[in-house]
């Protein structure tokens, strides 16, 4: 089993829906938890750091189910430049190193 | 801030040739790490430095890769030699060392070997 796992998609969505992903780690002693956000041929973006009791940052809302080992991500109101992929990253273990899903990819069309 | 600079953005190179990938950190952050991004691997954590000792290089998949940080502001992936197969986009990433942190990305390199 991979150590963090995301549906790569396509999730193809009209604007203004609402659409979640999720991501299952494998290791329940991972510690932290975060979503990227990377555009075709750019580099990943911080989009947000994921907290126990949940966060949320505008349109979009973070949660952790660590009972069942996932984090997701619900963006409302999709615009078309929410068009990306978004990866889920892990930190487990005492040292700094981040391991990433391989991603959603998620198109917003008209 | 100028974020995490890497160079050269592209390389094209031939087989058995010697790459050099660059990167400058976002000063004060003192975490560094390299990643590689295919499309059937992903973002693949190849080596990472705290404060500019290597901790993890489990993720460097042969001898022919190396890294190194001489200082806080500067480190290096090279190849040598390079083959096809290491055709990827590699990252540099930085971030302050804890677990609340997440990290910045450079540009990357894109590597193409023919």
């Amino acid at each position: 089993r991979k150590e963090v796992e995301q549906d790569p998609g396509p999730f193809n969505v009209p604007e203004g829906a609402t659409v979640a992903f999720n991501c299952t780690y494998s290791n329940s002693a991972s510690q932290s938890f975060f979503w990227y956000r990377q555009d075709c041929r750019k580099e990943p973006k911080l989009l947000m750091s994921v907290y126990s009791s949940g966060n949320e940052d505008g349109r979009f809302t973070a949660q952790l189910n660590r009972a069942s080992q996932y984090i997701s991500l619900l963006i409302r109101d999709s615009k078309l430049s929410d068009s990306a992929t978004y990866l889920c990253a892990v930190r487990t273990g005492g040292g700094n190193k981040l391991t990433f899903g391989t991603g959603t990819q998620l198109k917003v069309e008209l | 801030d100028a974020g995490v600079i890497q160079s050269p953005r592209h390389e094209v190179t031939e087989m058995g040739q010697e790459v050099t990938l660059r990167c400058k950190p976002i000063s004060g952050h003192n975490s560094l790490f390299w990643y590689r991004q295919t499309m059937m691997r992903g973002l693949e954590l190849l080596i990472y430095f705290n404060n500019n000792v290597p901790i993890d290089d489990s993720g460097m998949p042969e001898d022919r890769f190396s890294a190194k940080m001489p200082n806080a502001s500067f480190s290096t992936l090279k190849i040598q030699p390079s083959e096809p197969r290491d055709s990827a986009v590699y990252f540099c990433a930085s971030s302050f060392n804890g677990k609340n942190y997440g990290y910045t990305f450079g540009s990357g390199t894109r590597l193409t070997v023919v």
